[in-house]
């Protein structure tokens, strides 16, 4: 079965760069979620989108910003990196016909390290 | 908004039984979910608690009581690769935002 995919996998920036990050949904989900994990934490909501449109943001900072593609694809774009910007960020998404969106299925995530 | 609170860390025994709880305070309420994070990877679903009573999926089992704000998820005949961390997590039914927010973890250790 399809999983999201995420690329890629880990990344290495310096303090005041910028990272893109990708998310490929599973097929038929129409709803696609950005999460940040830090060391030892809970992962806390940055953003979603919902048939191509900003739906919910989270916790993001005005330093970073999100979108969806015609081809329901994802991109989490950061700038002006800082070192507790280092942590796992999963994408994230859910069915059209779920009735309740609980049910979450995550990529692998994307280990940023920011030096 | 939403606060869970959990055990951050449970310690058992292969093949005993443990039970992780889950209190959580919400204004709006859609029902409790569980999720399963192994060290470096990512959440994965276990179950979904929308009423009262007990959801029973293979050696997991998850229970919801909406009276006292508090689930839990119950492991059994426990295996060494169910070292991970659990999480609890809610949605908010105020605002309908369909993202997660999720309790602090619990970290189980298996033992042989």
């Amino acid at each position: 079965a399809a999983g999201v995919i995420q690329s890629p996998r880990h990344l290495i920036k310096e303090k005041r760069e910028t990272a893109t990050l990708k998310c490929y949904p599973i097929p038929r989900h129409d709803t696609v979620y950005w999460y940040q994990q830090g060391p030892g934490q809970d992962p806390q909501f940055l953003i979603s989108f919902y048939e191509k449109m900003q739906s919910d943001k989270g916790s993001i900072p005005d330093r970073f910003s999100a979108q969806q593609f015609s081809d329901y694809h994802s991109e989490l774009n950061m700038s002006s990196l800082e070192l507790g910007d280092s942590a796992l960020y999963f994408c994230a998404s859910s069915p059209r016909d779920s009735s309740t969106y609980n049910e979450q299925f995550f990529g692998p995530g994307t280990r940023l390290t920011v030096l | 908004g939403q606060s869970l609170e959990q055990p951050s860390e449970v310690t058992a025994v292969e093949g005993a039984i443990v039970q992780i709880n889950c209190t959580y305070q919400t204004s709006g309420f859609y029902g409790l979910s569980w999720y399963q994070q192994h060290d470096g990877g990512a959440p994965t679903f276990l179950s979904y608690n929308a009423l009262d009573g007990l959801e029973e999926t293979g050696r997991f089992s998850s229970f919801l009581s909406r009276s006292d704000s508090y689930g839990y998820l119950l492991l059994q005949e426990l295996q060494m690769k169910d070292s991970a961390s659990y999480f609890c997590a809610v949605r908010d039914r105020d605002t309908g935002r369909r993202a997660l927010t999720f309790g602090s973890g619990t970290r189980l250790q298996v033992q042989p």
